[in-house]
């Protein structure tokens, strides 16, 4: 019953560093998204899915990149880290979008500090 | 403009007290839905309830009751004789059409509930 896995749990970066934030889910669901949750905030939307090589921007997409090579995975890259992007990253996955009777199912989340 | 609100930004009962949180939306479609959703302090988010914009019947699970008036575009939670356990983050959220048809979900700020021994 693994879901949806995000690696790693925590992470801190330097100013300026890169990483990606691996996220994968065995429920052969179309749709992936990427949140982040600031402090006493509700998510935002980064980047989503609708299927294998198929992306677009969410609400907040400034500073990452994703691919989906997979239906699996959906990691997102930080080529670039700042400050602004201390967060915590969490990435969803639906059979269908938002509008179908399939609620999104989160992954535990990643703590990501730019220091 | 803020799609969703959850205006209590944290409220805190005593064990066994009722609570309701509340959640009010803006949308220009006529098909959405509303979903709740909890973060524990373990800090993952647990879906809980999902309605559609056709149906404003009250909805129940156990101690959970749900209250849906499109009159006043609100959607609000009940806890009923509330518990230690029930302390989290709740987080309100409504569909919306992305600019590629396919729709999103739009979260509100979240509502912390502090329930206490």
């Amino acid at each position: 019953n693994a879901g949806v896995t995000q690696t790693p749990k925590f992470r801190i970066l330097k100013i300026g560093q890169s990483m990606t934030l691996q996220c994968t889910q065995d429920m052969n669901h179309n749709y992936m998204y990427w949140y982040r949750q600031d402090p006493g905030m509700g998510l935002k939307l980064i980047y989503y899915s609708v299927g294998a090589g198929i992306t677009d921007k969410g609400e907040v997409p400034n500073g990452y990149n994703v691919s989906r090579s997979t239906t699996e995975d959906f990691p997102l890259r930080l080529e670039l880290a700042a400050p602004s992007q201390t967060s915590v990253y969490f990435c969803a996955s639906s059979y269908r979008d938002a509008l179908s009777n399939q609620p999104q199912h989160f992954g535990d989340g990643t703590r990501l500090s730019i220091l | 403009a803020q799609k969703v609100t959850q205006a209590q930004t944290e409220i805190s009962v005593v064990e066994k007290e009722d609570v309701t949180l509340d959640c009010v939306y803006e949308t220009r479609d006529t098909t959405y839905y509303l979903f709740w959703y909890k973060q524990p302090p373990s800090g993952e988010l647990v879906f809980l309830i999902r309605r559609n914009s056709f149906d404003e019947q009250n909805e129940i699970s156990g101690r959970y009751s749900w209250n849906f008036q499109k009159s006043t575009s609100s959607f609000n939670f009940t806890i009923t004789a509330s518990q230690v356990v029930d302390s989290a983050v709740y987080f309100c959220a409504l569909s919306e059409l992305g600019s590629d048809s396919n729709y999103q979900l739009i979260w509100g700020a979240g509502t912390k509930l502090i329930i206490k021994p």
